[in-house]
This record gives structure tokens, sequence and C-alpha cells, in this order.
């Protein structure tokens, strides 16, 4: 069975730290690009952050978290990571990893998340 | 970036009834559109990628059309399961990827 199940989730004060974990069974995980994905409380999808496969030698992020958050992969362990910092209260949500599938036409990838792990929650509050 | 719209915010329907929800592209997307169905709780789930492919395993109930920048998610005959809420997704021009806000199908 294809499974993403993240961890590292928590409560963390303003301006704090967090390392958020993925772990990816059941597919081979280096072939395939992974995201970070975040929903706020009663919010929708916000996409965050986009790592390419095998080394992840390609990274994107949202403007959002950019120079705040760090993805990163370790393929010999199957899993992907958010290192988040200087989090804001704004950055309270659940967050999911999501495998991206899809193709490549005319030098462009096109990709679709799918699946998407169970998500872990981030509060951040003093 | 390519802003996603989604009409209606919420829509409200009857079981055994037909749903039709809307998907807009601030600018054309080709046919690389994605939707995905969210239950309270849970993960998003892909239901149809390409603007019109099921996802494995996805019921025949579930149809997507649409290219450029009009998009449409139709539900045949509502199941008490369907009762979620659904998300488009550009992945034509990226990044950053885009969600539309959401529809959330609700029972009438």
């Amino acid at each position: 069975e294809v499974q993403l199940v993240e961890s590292g989730g928590g409560l963390v004060q303003p301006g704090g730290s967090l390392r958020l974990s993925c772990t990816a069974s059941g597919f081979t995980f280096s072939i395939y690009s992974m995201n970070w994905v975040r929903q706020a409380p009663g919010k929708g999808l916000e996409w965050l952050s986009y790592i390419s496969s095998a080394g992840g030698v390609t990274i994107y992020y949202a403007d959002s978290v950019k120079g705040r958050f760090t993805i990163s992969r370790d393929d010999a362990d199957n899993s992907l990571y958010l290192q988040m910092n200087s989090l804001r209260a704004e950055d309270t949500a659940v967050y999911y990893c999501a495998r991206g599938v899809g193709y490549c036409s005319g030098g462009s990838c096109h990709n679709w998340f799918d699946p998407w792990g169970q998500g872990t929650l981030v509060t951040v509050s003093s | 970036e390519i802003a996603m719209t989604q009409s209606p915010a919420t829509l409200s329907v009857s079981p055994g009834e037909r749903a039709t929800l809307s998907c807009r592209a601030s600018q054309s997307v080709s046919s690389n559109l994605a939707w995905y169905q969210q239950k309270p709780g849970q993960a998003p789930r892909l239901l149809v990628y390409g603007a019109s492919t099921r996802a494995t395993g996805v019921s025949a109930r579930f149809s997507g059309s649409g290219s450029g920048t009009e998009f449409t998610l139709t539900i045949s005959s509502l199941q008490s399961e369907d009762f979620a809420v659904y998300y488009c997704q550009q992945y034509n021009n990226w990044p950053p990827y885009t969600f539309g806000q959401g529809t959330k199908l609700e029972i009438k």
C-alpha cells in the first residue's frame, strides 16, 4: 500500500523552530518529487514547497515561507523533511506531505498530488 | 501566479440528485487541472487529474470536464459519502501550485 506518514508537529512559541518528517512506504520514493502543503484551521489548501526526485536537485518555495522553511529528502531512508524556522502565529496549520505524480513534456513537468499523508498539526502560540 | 476561483462556495443538494461544481483559472492551464475531495478530519484525496481522468478507485459517478480556464466536476446521483469539500488545483504554470478556495457540498 502506498502510504505517507507525517510526524513532528506540536506546539511551538512564535520565533521558534520545528522539523517535520514524512515517511514513505509502498513505492520507490527516490523516483518521485515530493511536496509540502498546509491547511490553516477552517481554511483552504496552500502549497508550500517542492523537491525534485533523486536527491532533490530542484527546490521551490511559496513566497510565504521562503527564507524561513527548508525542504529536504533522504532517499536512503524514504523520508521527506520540512525544517521550519522563525515560526509565526499564521503558520498554525495542518501540514501535509504529498507525492507528485504526472508527466514531463517540452521541458516542463506537470504533477498532481497523490497520495497525501494524514497531516500533522503545528500550533504557533505563546 | 495563476488564481483559481471555485463556485459556489457552498452547494446544497439532495441525495440522489446531481451536483455541478465549477472552477475557473485566471489564465489558461490547458488540461493540467486536478480535483480533490476532503472530508472532515481527513487528508485530501485525488479524484480527477488531467481535467477529466478519474483517479484509480474513484467512482464513475465523478466526472470532470473542461480545458483552458473553465472546468467542471459533476457528481451524479449523490451518495451520503460524497458530501465533503472539493478543491481544484492547477499544475500547468508553477511554482506556485495553486488551489481554489473550495466548494462545500452539503446535504439539502
